[in-house]
């Protein structure tokens, strides 16, 4: 069995400041590991997923995340956020190389100006 | 990425009521499509995995006879909440399982409550 904890239900941050939502799994297997994000009125949609290789993966749009293993942790980062950042992030976790998520609680990033 | 669309929106019904939701994958034929359902600030639950031409596989908890899958095309998934009661009011959003590993595209969503 799998799960997901995001440590933080909201953060709130100002503009061009760094931001880190805080994301941990348990699992009895190897892992795949995702955010997602979903901005008002529309569908999740990935942001950048962890499947091998290199521990830091990053998005098109400034945000990374790194895999560390000895600390079951996938936590997400961005050095400089935007207004337009603003949104909910979900991490989530898959055990198979297809197949089905669980998702964490989800995190409000809210940027104020 | 794959554009998959969900319909109704929203939709309001009385108890005991049934109510269909539609799931299409727009540009991309789906042989999986996922139905998740997610209470107010709650994560997504996972609770069936449907796929074209077969049953679908229900995770444990949810009622198979309550939630009716059908995924009776490569571009179409229906869930039909039957006997809908207050307690299954949630927000209900489908994905497809795309071509990446493991990478989903998920719908806008369907918010039902049920009076």
């Amino acid at each position: 069995a799998q799960s997901v904890t995001q440590l933080d239900s909201q953060v709130p941050v100002f503009e061009e400041a760094p931001v880190e939502l805080r994301c941990n799994y348990s699992s009895s297997v190897s892992v795949y590991l995702f955010w997602y994000v979903q901005y008002p009125n529309q569908g999740l949609q990935l942001l950048l997923k962890y499947l091998s290789g290199s521990t830091l993966v990053e998005s098109i749009n400034g945000f990374e995340a790194e895999f560390n293993k000895s600390q079951t942790s996938f936590h997400l980062r961005k050095p400089s956020v935007h207004i337009s950042d603003t949104a909910e992030y979900f991490c989530a976790v898959s055990g198979t190389s297809y197949g089905k998520l669980t998702f964490g609680q989800g995190t409000i990033l809210t940027v104020h100006p | 990425g794959a554009v998959v669309s969900q319909h109704p929106s929203w939709v309001i019904c009385k108890s005991g009521t049934s109510v269909k939701i539609e799931c299409r994958s727009l540009d991309f034929q789906a042989t999986t499509m996922f139905w998740y359902r997610q209470f107010p600030k709650q994560s997504l639950m996972l609770m069936a995995t449907s796929n074209e031409g077969s049953k679908a596989t229900y995770e444990q908890g949810v009622e198979k006879d309550k939630f009716l899958i059908n995924h009776a095309s490569l571009t179409l998934s229906t869930l039909t909440v039957t006997s809908a009661h207050p307690e299954d009011s949630s927000f209900y959003i489908c994905s497809e399982g795309g071509t990446g590993i493991n990478e989903q595209f998920f719908g806008p969503g369907t918010r039902l409550t049920v009076l």
